[in-house]
């Protein structure tokens, strides 16, 4: 079945600085890989996703990148903000919407 | 457009009882998925329903359930519970496969 995995586990950038977040997954029938951030007290909600047809997706200061020969897709902030701080996933499908998630990312953004 | 509503937000049970938890999914969405958060094992998929009908389940014990009603309204159902079953459980509702997962805020489920 699907396995995902994510790091760093933790992350800590100054204001304005970028941030990268890298996942691996081993199923190479996976074509759905989204991104989702996690705020204290509230559900995962997503931020960004890609298809296995491109390589890449920007949306303003967030981008995601994806390779399917070596298995892996990342997340990059830019120009990062403290209300960027939170605590982010990565995740593949394994089929319908049994997603697998990586174990997430905790980044600080300090002022 | 309301989002996914879950009730209640907190819930503290005893071992050995059984609880029920509600999930409102976004009006026409159809698929309803539970996910279980703990630090340890993080997001982990219980269970999908379509049109009522579930369609997908994970690697938990029978103790854990759910069924969707003709509104797509979902319930799920943990009996017996477990110092283990507590957790964070969030429920997700989409229109289709793979497709953006709507999370509601989750009921927070503690067992003494």
């Amino acid at each position: 079945g699907e396995n995902v995995e994510q790091h760093p586990s933790t992350l800590s950038v100054q204001e304005g600085d970028s941030a990268v977040i890298k996942c691996t997954y081993s199923d190479s029938a996976s074509n759905y890989f989204p991104w989702y951030k996690q705020e204290l007290g509230k559900g995962p909600q997503l931020i960004i996703d890609i298809r296995s047809n491109v390589g890449e997706k920007k949306d303003q200061r967030i981008a995601v990148t994806l390779n399917k020969t070596a298995k892996h897709f990342s997340l990059h902030i830019t120009e990062t903000q403290p209300e960027d701080s939170a605590v982010y996933f990565c995740a593949a499908p394994r089929n319908n919407n049994d997603m697998r998630f990586g174990a997430g990312t905790r980044l600080t953004v300090k002022p | 457009k309301a989002g996914v509503t879950q009730t209640p937000r907190y819930l503290i049970k005893t071992r050995g009882q059984q609880v029920t938890l509600s999930c409102s999914p976004i009006s026409g969405h159809r698929s309803v998925s539970w996910y279980q958060q703990t630090p340890g094992q993080g997001l982990q998929f219980l269970f999908e329903y379509f049109s009522e009908t579930q369609r997908n389940k994970g690697n938990f014990p029978g103790r854990f359930s759910g069924r969707q009603f003709s509104n797509s309204r979902s319930e799920m159902n943990v009996s017996t519970l477990e110092l283990g079953d507590s957790a964070l459980y969030l429920c997700a509702s989409s229109l289709g496969q793979s497709a953006n997962l709507h999370f509601g805020n989750g009921t927070r489920l503690t067992v003494t």
